[in-house]
């Protein structure tokens, strides 16, 4: 069975610049979710959608970053224009969702990343 | 809010000695805990968890229990091997499904 895909895996842009980060979850998967991780952190969650649903974006910039997850499959993560600070590691992880569960794993792709100039 | 404390710095030890990894957490409920595990260019891994207090995780001889007294959940490894370099992240989840990570260990084995 195939894992999260991420793709691009690496990213290097200038200030200013839009970029765009694709994630493929687990088939059958309909939770998923983008954390970003800074250098020497853990993960922080950004948004976490509930098949094409955005039911937890709290933490996210919404006045640079966006992301979608048209027919609650594939999703896209842009941040418009980035900043140097934005420079992390971007991670997309999916679940799936089963009846009576205390916890549903995660399961996370290699990751994307983002070097700002 | 809910959150996760590792201890600083990178661990280096040597082949088949002892490892540990402390995690302590601070929650609102009952949380569930989590240890997950980054090799080299690959995503994060579920390692092990625990969902109740005084339960046990345990997963490739790596093992952690749940203690709700001293809001702990240490990471154990009785001899570890060269492919157990990797980075360590202790998490919880209060029950929405958000993880909450530590900043994470770099774990190095030598042979």
């Amino acid at each position: 069975e195939a894992g999260v895909v991420q793709s691009p895996r690496y990213k290097i842009i200038e200030k200013k610049q839009p970029v765009a980060f694709w994630c493929n979850p687990i088939s059958g998967h309909n939770t998923l979710y983008w954390y970003r991780q800074n250098l020497g952190q853990g993960p922080e969650l950004l948004i976490r959608y509930e098949n094409e649903e955005a039911v937890d974006d709290s933490q996210l910039p919404k006045d640079r970053f966006s992301a979608e997850r048209l027919k609650g499959v594939d999703s896209t993560l842009k941040i418009q224009p980035a900043e140097l600070g934005d420079s992390a590691v971007y991670l997309c992880a999916s679940s799936s969702s089963p009846a009576g569960a205390s916890y549903n794993e995660q399961f996370f792709g290699p990751g994307t990343r983002l070097t700002v100039l | 809010g809910n959150s996760v404390t590792q201890m600083e710095g990178p661990v280096t030890l040597s082949e088949e000695a002892f490892l540990t990894i402390n995690c302590t957490y601070t929650a609102t409920g009952y949380p569930s805990l989590f240890w997950y595990v980054q090799y080299p260019g690959e995503g994060l891994q579920l390692l092990l968890k625990a969902t109740k207090a005084d339960d046990k995780g345990s997963n490739k001889g790596f093992e952690a229990t749940y203690r709700k007294e001293t809001t702990s959940f240490h990471l154990e490894k009785g001899s570890v091997q060269v492919s157990d370099s990797a980075v360590y992240f202790c998490a919880l989840s209060g029950g929405n499904n958000r993880l909450a990570f530590g900043k994470g260990n770099q774990v190095v084995v030598i042979p």
